[in-house]
């Protein structure tokens, strides 16, 4: 199978303060997704971003397919960004998950 | 929509006890999936669905069955129960292909003692 690779695994910001957090994998990807897991166990999807960039909000990703990695920008961190962060690559139907990044943002 | 539903939320078994746990969604998505995560690990793909009357295998395939008779409906079956199956289970769907977003359930918390 293909390893997904997330740094750092833990990360601890102040409010406000900016983050990058990067996912890197073995091999090429038909899709790759960044999830957040909150503090209750729900995983929410934030995208879908097989390649190129993409901005929602206070978030942003960056994929760059042909180096097999991809980034994850949080902007002015809010407690609320607290929860694990996960990125999911897929090829032949099945998914691959990173063992994921924990943010704690501290007020 | 309710999305992707779970039951139960939480169960406890003994070992070599059986169980289904139930997914389904309401979204008409023909792809659908079952992941465990374990402390401190990200999620592992367990089988998964392309459609109706097609299931596979993913990576942690072994003491689990599953069908898949509707479009809706995709439960997964411990067949007799082992320590090693403790775990939170998660179901997800999507539209094909696994992709292009996947929507998860709540989970399920499973204990065998």
């Amino acid at each position: 199978g293909i390893q997904v690779e997330q740094s750092p695994p833990d990360l601890i910001l102040q409010e406000g303060a900016n983050s990058t957090l990067r996912c890197n994998f073995s091999d090429s990807v038909n899709n790759l997704q960044w999830f957040h897991q909150n503090p209750w166990g729900q995983l929410i999807n934030l995208f879908y971003i097989p390649s190129g960039t993409k901005q929602n909000g206070r978030l942003s990703a960056t994929t760059v397919a042909t180096e097999r990695y991809s980034l994850l920008y949080i902007s002015s961190s809010q407690t609320t960004d607290s929860g694990v962060y996960f990125c999911a690559v897929e090829a032949g139907n099945q998914f691959y998950f990173g063992t994921g990044t924990s943010l704690t943002v501290i007020p | 929509n309710a999305g992707v539903t779970q039951t139960p939320k939480f169960q406890v078994l003994k070992t070599g006890q059986s169980m289904t746990l139930q997914c389904a969604q309401d979204m008409n998505h023909e792809y659908m999936s079952w992941y465990r995560q374990d402390p401190g690990m990200g999620l592992r793909l367990i089988h998964y669905s392309v459609g109706a009357g097609i299931t596979d295998q993913g990576e942690v395939p072994n003491g689990y069955n599953v069908s898949r008779s509707t479009t809706e409906d995709f439960p997964l079956r411990l067949l007799s129960a082992a320590p090693s199956q403790t775990s939170v289970y998660f179901c997800a769907s999507s539209y094909g292909d696994g992709g292009p977003e996947q929507y998860f359930g709540p989970g399920t918390r499973l204990t065998v003692t």
